[in-house]
């Protein structure tokens, strides 16, 4: 079966950096792409970026395009998402998830189970 | 940017029908996506494709989509539905998120 296991929560201060890793199991890792979204408490999802697991190809919002990236290690099967600067506003629980590919006709069909990251002085 | 739009809130009886609307532009022309997340848990897959359900998801899911609006409709709501729905799109290779519907079911 599809599964993710995702790092420990982080506890990080203002300014510093996190990495988030997510390891796959259950299915071809090279085949499909992985997701990061992210929640803050009581919020809604937030799309951070993907990344190809075949190619390493990748896709970041915008609202992130400059702190954040995303690698990963195929004979691991794991996914990180490295965000730096982080402020208050970063506190979150960040997931990751499949899809098979980033078209038009894609879909997310499995989540992990979510990292918190929570920055504070 | 391209946004999808849902209603804050809905509410439905027990047994009766819910339906959450998501809205964007021309949206038919897109596939939309609905994720189920109920409190404390991750996100699940109830409707990708605008109206396929995956494997294991019950029947009394569907989806819908025409012209600027995408609509999940649950038939015969039980209270296990009560959740946070979100639906979800594709433009120019990034994911797009609604802002989420909280269903209550009283």
């Amino acid at each position: 079966q599809v599964q993710f296991v995702q790092s420990g929560a982080e506890v990080k201060k203002p300014g510093a950096s996190v990495k988030v890793s997510c390891k796959a199991s259950g299915y071809t890792f090279t085949s499909y792409a992985i997701q990061w979204v992210r929640q803050a408490p009581g919020q809604r999802l937030e799309w951070m970026g993907w990344i190809n697991g075949g190619n390493s190809n990748t896709k970041y919002s915008q609202r992130f395009q400059d702190r954040i990236t995303i690698t990963r290690d195929t004979a691991a099967s794991t996914a990180y998402m490295d965000l730096s600067s982080l402020t208050s506003e970063d506190t979150a629980l960040y997931y990751c998830a499949r899809s098979r590919g980033a078209s038009y006709n894609d879909y997310i069909d499995y989540w992990g189970q979510g990292t918190l990251v929570t920055v504070s002085s | 940017s391209y946004e999808l739009t849902q209603p804050p809130s809905e509410s439905v009886s027990p047994g009766q029908t819910a339906s959450i609307t998501c809205s964007g532009d021309r949206l038919v022309n897109k596939y939309t996506s609905w994720y189920q997340q109920k409190a404390g848990q991750s996100p699940i897959l109830v409707i990708y494709q605008d109206t396929k359900r995956p494997s294991g998801i019950p029947e009394r899911f569907s989806g819908s989509n025409s012209g600027n609006t995408a609509t999940l409709t649950i038939s015969g709501t039980q209270t296990i539905d009560e959740a946070d729905y979100y639906c979800q799109a594709w433009d120019s290779s990034t994911v797009i998120f609604g802002g989420g519907t909280k269903l209550a079911v009283l």
